[in-house]
């Protein structure tokens, strides 16, 4: 089956510091990738996504390469900041060749990061 | 705004009693979905549905069913509460076939005593 595994946390930075979450997956057919995130008493908000091996998701200044050889889609982003405080979730949605996708997602445990002033 | 209102957002009930938890979306999407959330676990996949009156088992399904009678609601039943079923609850739809992203709802926090 599918799976999906992320570094244990809590990470606890300073701000400006270099932040890289690791996540790697199993899967049995052509996976989409994405990162969630999840601030405090919220729902989870879609941050970024790659569909298919080499592509790489940004948005806020995060980024992910989907790395095929390697089954990883880390999250990395040069200068996190205190409002980027939140819960950190990797998720796969599987598609086999010539089956029915539902969009079936399935996550990793979550890494809560906590960024100080 | 995806256009998901989960109702209730919070709810305490008694051990073996039934507790229905709503999902309503605005938008027609034809994918909707339950999960939960407990911590170490990341969330998992419940029921999901593909179309009104289409729906099927996830992968922690035990101790819960779905209905889905219109395109707009989904909703998820306790049929018997227990307190292994104290947890968050996120309904998601995804908009489109394939393998788009979902977009989930604020959540409903459920606590069985």
């Amino acid at each position: 089956g599918n799976s999906v595994t992320q570094m244990e946390g809590p990470v606890t930075l300073s701000e400006e510091a270099f932040l890289t979450i690791n996540c790697t997956y199993t899967a049995t057919g052509y996976p989409s990738l994405f990162w969630y995130v999840q601030y405090p008493g919220e729902g989870l908000q879609l941050l970024l996504k790659a569909t298919k091996a080499d592509d790489k998701g940004s948005n806020k200044g995060f980024e992910a390469t989907y790395r095929k050889e390697t089954t990883s889609f880390h999250l990395e982003k040069g200068s996190v900041q205190v409002s980027d405080s939140a819960v950190y979730f990797c998720a796969l949605s599987d598609h086999i060749a010539g089956g029915t996708s539902y969009g079936k997602l399935t996550f990793g445990q979550g890494t809560i990061l906590t960024v100080h002033p | 705004d995806a256009g998901i209102t989960q109702s209730p957002r919070h709810k305490v009930t008694e051990t073996g009693t039934p507790v229905t938890l709503r999902c309503h979306q605005t938008e027609n999407h034809r994918y909707m979905y339950w999960y939960r959330q407990d911590p170490g676990h990341g969330l998992r996949l419940i029921h999901y549905s593909y179309g009104v009156k289409d729906t099927d088992k996830g992968e922690v399904s035990d101790g819960y069913s779905v209905s889905r009678s219109k395109t707009e609601d989904f909703l998820l039943t306790l049929e018997s509460a227990t307190s292994s079923q104290t947890s968050v609850y996120f309904c998601a739809i995804k908009p489109g076939e394939g393998n788009t992203e979902a977009f989930f709802g604020q959540g409903t926090r459920l606590t069985v005593v």
